[in-house]
């Protein structure tokens, strides 16, 4: 069946840094992707996403990268501040296949 | 509010009752899903609901689970003799149109019941 990964269960950055999570993703059909964040005790919030016909797409402070050949997006987040501790989780669709989740810590 | 609420925003019961999580979509949003998540994992998903209509259910257990969207009200998720394997987090989402093909609008999450089955 469908499944979407995170390569890493936790990932821990000192405040300032950039960090990188990444996902892949199995169905080759999926042409919709999103990440989003997920606080303690609070459902997901959505960060941003990429349709399949971009490789690249940038927010505030964010930016997500699509590589089709090897079903892989990853999400580049500026600067990261305490406030981006979270779990985060990649999505495709289509009925928004969600990975395990990437956990951020960021150190003071 | 334009929000995508759900309430109660805890819940718990006893092995055997019956419990019933409600979610009211963002305003204008046609089109509901729910999620079940289990501590330290992600979320799967459970059906996708338009007014009056189950799109899709594959995520559903088979038995004491059901879900509806009436014309009016809010959509409801039910679970009938519950379980304590059925204690998670349960996550509504709501979208403004129909998801066809590969391809969705991005689905907008409200905050969660928290069944606890004791």
């Amino acid at each position: 069946g469908e499944s979407v990964g995170l390569h890493l269960p936790t990932l821990s950055v000192q405040e300032g840094d950039n960090s990188i999570i990444n996902c892949a993703y199995s169905n080759s059909a999926s042409d919709y992707f999103i990440w989003y964040k997920q606080e303690s005790g609070k459902g997901p919030q959505f960060i941003i996403d990429i349709r399949s016909n971009m490789d690249k797409r940038q927010g505030q402070r964010v930016t997500v990268l699509l590589n089709k050949t090897v079903k892989h997006l990853s999400l580049q987040i500026a600067a990261t501040q305490p406030g981006d501790s979270a779990v985060y989780f990649c999505a495709a669709t289509g009925k928004l296949i969600f990975g395990q989740g990437t956990t951020l810590q960021v150190k003071p | 509010n334009a929000g995508v609420m759900q309430n109660p925003r805890h819940l718990v019961r006893r092995r055997g009752q019956e419990a019933r999580l409600r979610c009211s979509p963002m305003k204008g949003h046609s089109h509901v899903y729910w999620y079940r998540q289990l501590p330290e994992e992600g979320l799967k998903f459970m059906v996708y609901l338009q007014k009056e209509n189950i799109i899709d259910e594959s995520g559903m257990p088979k038995e004491r689970f059901s879900a509806e969207f009436p014309k009016e009200g809010p959509s409801i998720l039910r679970i009938q003799q519950v379980v304590r394997g059925d204690s998670a987090a349960y996550f509504c989402a709501s979208s403004p149109r129909l998801a066809g093909g590969t391809s969705t609008d991005t689905q907008y999450f409200g905050p969660g019941t928290r069944l606890t089955v004791l």
